[in-house]
């Protein structure tokens, strides 16, 4: 099935570093969400967009609704070593209840010590 | 937030026979719940979305009979793997979602191996 391309791969970064990913479709989204996922667990949301061009914050997570609705971006300020693990994000074609999510392929995020 | 829950969290289950997997809301009711496979260092991938009070929808190249899927009720779905073999080792993983609700929550996951 399809997936959405993350960028980066993976990260080594040093605690207290800024965070940026990417997520890109070749096709619309009109919700986009980002997901965090601890080793051996599921993942458990961190932000929901729902409005082309929204920039929303939870916490030290932003998160941006890219203008063309084929994109996303989140970004990690002040890394904590609570923030290691992998990043996922997933796009939904509309709000109907049944509709399904696709996934991105993931962003790994470690923090050197 | 809601919670889902899944049992068991990990099992081992010999070649051939069957392994059930329930995932469960547990404060809200769910019409809709979604099962993925996730093998190691991959993302997830959506295997069937199942519909209380019918049948699943299954995603391309999964296979309906192999990996059975129950609705019955508004707070559990159940996946059956039938006559596991060691390729479907992996964790599966639950979602669920309330009624017009865009956010889908997860369960915890649960590791299958199959020797």
């Amino acid at each position: 099935g399809q997936q959405l391309n993350q960028s980066p791969q993976s990260m080594f970064i040093q605690e207290g570093e800024d965070v940026s990913m990417n997520c890109t479709s070749s096709s619309i989204f009109n919700t986009w969400l980002w997901y965090k996922q601890d080793p051996g667990e599921g993942p458990v949301l961190l932000i929901a967009l729902y409005k082309a061009g929204e920039l929303t914050s939870n916490g030290r997570l932003t998160a941006q609704f890219g203008i063309t609705r084929k994109d996303s971006f989140l970004n990690i300020s002040a890394s904590i070593p609570s923030d290691v693990g992998i990043y996922f994000c997933a796009g939904q074609r509309s709000n109907f209840g049944n509709e399904k999510l696709t996934f991105g392929t993931g962003t790994r995020l470690t923090i050197i010590p | 937030g809601a919670v889902v829950s899944q049992h068991p969290s990990w099992v081992i289950c010999k070649s051939g026979t069957s392994v059930k997997i329930e995932c469960r809301s547990l404060d809200f009711q769910a019409t809709t719940m979604f099962w993925y496979r996730q093998f190691p260092k991959q993302s997830l991938m959506l295997m069937a979305t199942s519909n209380e009070g019918s049948k699943a929808t299954y995603e391309q190249g999964v296979e309906k009979d192999k990996f059975l899927i129950n609705h019955a009720s508004l707070t559990l779905s159940t996946l059956t793997v039938t006559s596991a073999h060691p390729e479907d080792s992996s964790f599966y993983i639950c979602s669920a979602r309330r009624h017009q609700n865009t956010e889908a929550f997860f369960g915890q996951g649960t590791r299958l191996t199959v020797v």
